[in-house]
């Protein structure tokens, strides 16, 4: 199956800082990534929507602002964490569509702790 | 009313047992169904997909769809303790945005 890699796979960061990660597609153009978010024995919650060369669609109630969402190529789409804050500390996973569009290929995940 | 509902289980069998786990969903609309498996602290990985109703399998799995109760599941049969993770499934409408449910922790135990 198609790979998908996250960079980096963990991150300890300050308060208020930013950080940034990566999701790369290997094997296989995207013309869609996903972003999401899962909190400890929850579910994915899906953050955002990118698509290669125009603006993310966020889902409702995620700050644009706060989580920037640039895909810049159809192998790599960046999240980056603005003034991080103890509670941005969750998991983030990226999924890429291919350009059939009949699956979603997921990365491994970046664990992000805020101090 | 969420799109799709999961009981979180824990589920908790012994080895080599039959696994059922279940889902069921708001909208008679979404037409593609999935079914994760997800380790600790790892990303999702597909294990089936099924378009519509009917029945899937694929090995030891079989994923069903009864699209008159929007119900999904997924059988897993002579279970091992390598499936012992969480089980997410997916609705759809068009591939183009997922819809997860929150998972059943299943833990076979040999």
């Amino acid at each position: 199956g198609a790979v998908v890699s996250q960079h980096p796979s963990r991150v300890i960061c300050k308060s208020g800082t930013s950080v940034k990660i990566e999701c790369r597609s290997l094997d296989f153009q995207a013309t869609t990534m996903f972003w999401y978010r899962q909190f400890p024995k929850q579910s994915l919650m899906l953050m955002a929507t990118s698509n290669e060369g125009s603006k993310a669609t966020y889902e409702q109630g995620v700050e644009k602002d706060k989580f920037l969402i640039n895909h810049a190529s159809l192998t790599l789409s960046t999240l980056t964490v603005t003034s991080a804050h103890p509670e941005d500390s969750s998991f983030y996973i990226c999924s890429a569509g291919s350009t059939q569009g009949n699956e979603q290929f997921f990365g491994p995940g970046t664990r992000l702790t805020v101090l | 009313q969420k799109e799709v509902e999961q009981d979180p289980g824990p589920l908790s069998v012994p080895e080599g047992a039959i696994v059922s786990l279940n889902c069921t969903y708001s909208n008679s609309a979404f037409q593609y169904f999935m079914w994760y498996r997800q380790y600790s602290r790892k990303g999702p990985e597909l294990l089936m997909y099924t378009y519509s109703s009917g029945n899937k399998e694929d090995g030891r799995f079989t994923a069903q769809v009864d699209k008159s109760s929007k119900y999904i599941s997924l059988f897993i049969r002579d279970s091992q303790p390598s499936d012992s993770a969480t089980y997410l499934c997916a609705i759809s409408w068009n591939f183009n945005k997922f819809y997860f449910g929150s998972g059943t922790k299943l833990n076979v135990k040999p």
